[in-house]
């Protein structure tokens, strides 16, 4: 199984601020990553496929990077409605999410 | 726009069977270039894969549920389910259907709302 970790699991934050979240995988997943935005009692929604493509209609205040096993997304101006929980997942072997990064108001 | 709408039973008592079903609208289940997901989310807790099946009909689970589940495509009824047996209280849980896409990249690009089953008696 491919275990993935995110940090920091939570995260408190201003609007305008510039934040960055980090997924590591277990193993070598190329680029076989995803990253989602949840809102609470909602589905999670894609923002970032294949570790750095931007899923249409998403703003450009979102984005990620990396391969292999670390995996970086940031967000470079938070605005109000991005305060949220974020996943990462992977697709390389089966489908695993990580556990999650609740991004809060300061 | 393809929506996805699960509908099932929210209280299934310890030891039976949970089932739960999807329906497809706006789009076709046996379209090619999707696969057909079920995921459950514990409180607090990240996604958890279920398993997916193909219109081929081809399947895959999570290992750690794989003794238990069964999915299954009616193209028919434009609709997928899921059978989770010998439920306990772990299985507790939100559960969304989600299509997942392949044309470009292969994430989940469509979910339901959720629904919530508990397993009580």
């Amino acid at each position: 199984d491919i275990q993935m970790t995110q940090s920091p699991s939570s995260l408190s934050a201003s609007v305008g601020d510039r934040v960055t979240i980090t997924c590591q995988a277990s193993h070598d997943i190329n680029n076989n990553l995803n990253w989602y935005q949840q809102k609470p009692g909602k589905a999670p929604k894609v923002l970032i496929y294949d570790a750095s493509n931007l899923e249409t209609g998403v703003p450009s205040r979102f984005s990620g990077s990396g391969s292999g096993t670390v995996f970086t997304f940031t967000i470079s101006s938070l605005q109000p409605e991005d305060f949220a929980t974020y996943y990462c997942q992977q697709y390389n072997d089966l489908l695993t999410f990580g556990q999650g990064t609740r991004l809060e108001i300061k | 726009q393809v929506q996805l709408q699960e509908s099932g039973p929210g209280l299934v008592k310890p030891s039976q069977t949970l089932s739960l079903t999807c329906t497809v609208s706006g789009g076709s289940s046996s379209s090619d270039g999707f696969y057909w997901n079920w995921i459950r989310q514990h409180p607090g807790k990240g996604p958890e894969w279920i398993g997916y099946i193909f219109n081929s009909g081809g399947t895959r689970y999570n290992p750690s549920l794989k003794s238990r589940v069964t999915i299954s495509l009616d193209t028919s009824k434009n609709q997928f389910s899921l059978k989770l047996t010998s439920v306990t209280a772990a299985d507790t849980a939100v559960y969304f259907c989600a299509r997942g896409v392949t044309t470009i990249g292969d994430y989940f690009d469509t979910w339901g709302q959720g629904t919530l089953v508990t397993v009580s008696s």
